[in-house]
């Protein structure tokens, strides 16, 4: 089973900053099955990114993905007061499909 | 409107059963692979069994295989999840997700709201 590590395990930020999240795979992922999702209170989550650095339909161009092998990075390059809330990354190629612990990003 | 509406949660007994239903709509639902993915509030979603488009092959999670049953009725446009043999580790609110196609990089697409599933006496 992967393994998904995400840090920080909360992130305080004011709107206008940029954030980035970590995540880190206990071995090497294919880049092509690893998304990113947002989750708000009382909701599913929602797809961000996939494939590493695809953007879902309807995600902002200020959020990017990147990395490879073990190490991805979600970045958000000007937050906005809608963008607060929890994000996860999963692997996604094959069973089991794993999910980090999340990354709460908080206002400062 | 793509739409996935999870229902059939609530309150059971350890060692109860509880089936859960997710009505899709707004696209051709027997064309996508369909996953339930379960969370306990404040922690990370935990993937828990998938089913391809026409019910012939499923997977499971070791902590569920031979408790929970996935199925799908595609008349229905509904997927299920049968639950037995519930414990308390099993409280958490239960989603299911789709599969998106090649547009979505076959990631997990859409997901429903959730259904609260609450394993006590």
């Amino acid at each position: 089973e992967i393994v998904l590590t995400q840090s920080p395990g909360t992130l305080s930020l004011s709107p206008g900053e940029r954030a980035t999240l970590s995540c880190r795979a206990s071995q090497s992922i294919s880049s092509s099955h690893l998304a990113w999702f947002q989750q708000k209170p009382g909701q599913g989550p929602r797809l961000l990114i996939y494939g590493a650095y695809s953007w879902a339909t309807g995600t902002p161009d200020r959020f990017s993905g990147s990395g490879s092998g073990a190490d991805f990075t979600l970045t958000i390059s000007r937050l906005e007061p809608e963008d607060f809330a929890v994000y996860y990354c999963q692997h996604y190629g094959s069973s089991p499909y794993t999910f980090g612990q999340g990354t709460k990003l908080e206002i400062k | 409107e793509v739409q996935l509406v999870e229902s059939g949660g609530g309150l059971v007994q350890p060692g109860g059963s509880l089936r859960l239903s997710c009505a899709a709509s707004g696209f051709s639902f027997r064309s996508y692979l369909m996953h339930w993915v379960r969370q306990v509030p404040g922690m990370g979603p935990v993937w828990v069994s998938h089913i391809n488009g026409d019910g012939s092959s499923t997977t499971y999670a070791d902590s569920v295989k031979g408790r929970f049953m996935i199925s799908r009725d595609n008349a229905k446009n509904t997927l299920y999840l049968q639950m037995n043999s519930l414990r308390h580790e099993d409280t958490a609110v239960y989603y299911c997700t789709r599969v998106g196609g090649y547009s979505s990089g076959y990631a997990f697409d859409i997901w429903g709201q959730g259904t609260m599933v609450t394993v006590s006496s």
